[in-house]
């Protein structure tokens, strides 16, 4: 599998501040970049996902900037809240009906 | 969103034994996916099932270790054979949103081999 590279591993952010998690991939061929929200004892929720035809897709508190030229892509979630500490993982995928491929996960804590 | 249905949601297996992990989908897919995530660790494939073919396995994963039937386009199951402590992981299913590329996730299987 192709190689996402995800930072920081581990991220702590005061409550309304802004949390930053990045993530780079390799495979030109990718054409779909989700992120996903996961907390203890459940499996990855969808967060917010982009296509490489835009640089930028806002939800609410979460957007996603998207960097096609230095293969690039970022999570921001603005006014971080203590119920968003949670495990985030970026993902990359090449069309339809093919398996993502994972960063590692980034734990982030949103203290008050 | 689709509605991904896993059971178990935990169990805790003895050495040498076997655990089958249904999947249900709430609407028909072609490719299904499963996703082995080991604690602390990110999601790793495990084997993409296509209804009415062989499972296609990612290097690592065999067969015979992990068995995959996939009947027909809703439903989906893993085994995991002869299970050892090192098989301890959560086991996740995985299907795409119809007509796209957007993949939701089954609640996980949290598996503990003592």
């Amino acid at each position: 599998q192709q190689q996402v590279k995800q930072s920081p591993q581990s991220l702590i952010v005061q409550k309304g501040g802004i949390s930053i998690i990045n993530c780079a991939y390799e495979n030109t061929a990718f054409d779909y970049f989700p992120w996903y929200q996961q907390f203890p004892g459940k499996g990855p929720a969808l967060l917010i996902a982009i296509r490489p035809d835009v640089s930028e897709k806002k939800e609410g508190r979460f957007t996603i900037s998207f960097n096609k030229s230095a293969k690039q892509f970022s999570l921001h979630i603005m006014d971080s809240q203590p119920g968003d500490s949670a495990t985030y993982f970026c993902a990359a995928a090449d069309s339809g009906n093919t398996p993502l491929v994972f960063g590692k996960g980034t734990r982030l804590s949103v203290i008050a | 969103s689709a509605v991904i249905s896993q059971k178990p949601s935990r169990d805790i297996c003895q050495r040498g034994t076997s655990l089958t992990i249904q999947c249900q989908v709430d609407s028909q897919v072609t490719m299904m996916f499963w996703y082995r995530q080991q604690p602390g660790q990110s999601l790793t494939l495990i084997a993409t099932a296509n209804q009415g073919s062989e499972a296609t396995y990612e290097s690592g994963f065999v067969i015979d270790k992990f068995p995959i039937s996939r009947p027909n386009l809703t439903f989906s199951t893993l085994t995991v054979s002869n299970m050892s402590p090192e098989d301890s992981s959560i086991y996740l299913c995985s299907a795409p949103h119809s007509g796209g590329t957007e993949a939701f996730f089954g609640q996980g299987t949290r598996l503990t081999v003592v």
